[in-house]
């Protein structure tokens, strides 16, 4: 079965420091790979998302940008943390095998990032 | 106005109680509709997911698309403690060679013991 791990799971880190936040998926290949933002009342914000290796798509503007060195790996990173990127940050996948069948987004457990 | 509006509650209710969480949405190219529960301090997990207008039930759980009026709901019956946590409605549309997915903002529940 495919798991998805998440890491670390909480972090507080200063303005102006420097952020690195990494995801993996076990039990599948080549899935497609998302890095939402949940903000309280707001829902999730897509922020990232990868079809492949090397390939990335940017959402919205931001601060952070996102690699993926390999198939199962996805990084979330900032350079220079502001206050306004606190938040709960969630890593997600769904096969995109092609065909029919849908294939539903399936989540990590989250990082709840504090910038003081 | 937002493409899926759902009431942030919180809704509180007794053990044992039916539970109807809803969700209306504006785009009507929506294809696909999901139910997520988060726990505090966790990632959403998903619960039901479902294609068409109609119900579908998955032991306790039945979800319902009404695609003429815009409108999906999740029941949960002989509701429990451990049902308590935040339920979020998620539709998707083929966008640009991915699936989009938008999220309703989250309904808290709370089922009393």
């Amino acid at each position: 079965s495919q798991t998805i791990h998440q890491w670390p799971a909480t972090l507080v880190q200063p303005v102006g420091s420097p952020l690195s936040l990494e995801c993996t998926v076990e039990g599948t290949s080549n899935p497609n790979l998302y890095w939402y933002r949940q903000a309280a009342g707001r829902g999730l914000q897509l922020l990232f998302y990868s079809v492949g290796i090397g390939q990335i798509s940017s959402e919205v503007p931001q601060n952070l940008s996102a690699s993926r060195p390999q198939d199962r790996q996805f990084i979330l990173s900032s350079k220079k943390l502001l206050l306004s990127d606190s938040g709960f940050y969630l890593c997600a996948w769904r096969d995109e095998t092609g065909g029919s069948q849908y294939s539903p987004l399936h989540f990590g457990n989250g990082t709840r990032l504090t910038v003081t | 106005q937002k493409e899926v509006e759902q009431d942030p509650g919180p809704l509180s209710v007794p053990e044992g109680a039916i539970v109807s969480l809803n969700c209306t949405y504006s785009n009507s190219a929506f294809q696909y509709f999901m139910w997520y529960r988060q726990y505090s301090r966790k990632g959403p997990e998903l619960l039901m997911y479902t294609y068409s207008s109609g119900n579908k039930e998955d032991g306790r759980f039945t979800a319902q698309v009404d695609k003429s009026s815009k409108y999906i709901s999740l029941f949960i019956r002989d509701s429990q403690p451990s049902d308590s946590a935040t339920y979020l409605c998620a539709m998707s549309v083929q966008s640009g060679g991915y699936q989009k997915v938008t999220f309703g903002t989250g309904t808290k529940l709370q089922v009393i013991p």
